[in-house]
């Protein structure tokens, strides 16, 4: 089973401020690497696949980048509506399982 | 507008059963491979289930291998999810997820999710 491990766990971030995430996969995935937002009480929802590409709908602050082990998700100047926890999923693996990371809380400084 | 709502969720005591179901629609569901994902309280994601757009496929977690059985009604646009022999740590939100494209491709749309609690 590949696993994924996200840093930090928690990121403090004033709005207006980058904020970089960080996901390292213990094996190659390749570019195979999904993002995900998840708000309180709501549902996951896409933000990048195939390492880089931004979903359907989601603002270009958002960008993705890596391949092979090493993942950066970065938000160039925080929203309020981006506080958040994000995940990191590979979906190389074949069987499965795919995998998520733990999650980054990104917080308000 | 493409959208999948989950049910079937509720409180069920340990050694139990309960079927989830997740009601597809604004797609051609039997075009797509489908997912179920939990969510304990507090905690992070895991993958549990997968079935192709056939339903000639099915792939689980090991954590739910031999208990869990994953299937779909594309007649009814449905998905579903069986779960028997219930434990306290199945208790989780159980999402339905759609895969964007193939197997080798990102979870693109999510349900709400259902509450399953597994307790005496």
């Amino acid at each position: 089973e590949i696993v994924m491990t996200q840093s930090p766990a928690t990121l403090s971030v004033s709005p207006g401020e980058r904020a970089t995430l960080s996901c390292r996969a213990s094996q190659s995935v390749s570019s195979n690497l999904a993002w995900y937002q998840q708000k309180p009480g709501q549902a996951p929802r896409l933000l990048i696949y195939g390492a880089s590409t931004r979903a359907t709908g989601i603002p270009a602050r958002f960008s993705g980048s890596g391949s092979g082990t090493e993942f950066t998700l970065t938000i160039s100047s925080l929203q309020s509506e981006d506080f958040a926890v994000y995940y990191c999923q590979q979906y190389n693996n074949w069987p499965p399982p795919w995998t998520f990371g733990q999650g980054t809380k990104v917080e308000i400084k | 507008e493409v959208q999948l709502v989950e049910s079937g969720g509720g409180l069920v005591q340990p050694g139990g059963s309960l079927r989830l179901s997740c009601a597809a629609s604004g797609f051609t569901f039997s075009s797509y491979a489908m997912s179920w994902v939990r969510q304990a309280p507090g905690k992070g994601l895991e993958w549990v289930s997968a079935i192709s757009g056939s339903g000639g496929s099915t792939y689980y977690a090991d954590s739910v291998k031999g208990r869990f059985t994953i299937s779909r009604d594309n007649s009814k646009n449905t998905l579903y999810l069986q779960m028997n022999s219930l434990r306290a740590e199945d208790t989780a939100v159980y999402y339905c997820a759609k895969f964007g494209g193939s197997w080798t491709d990102a979870f693109d749309i999510w349900g709400q999710g259902t509450m399953v609690t597994v307790s005496s």
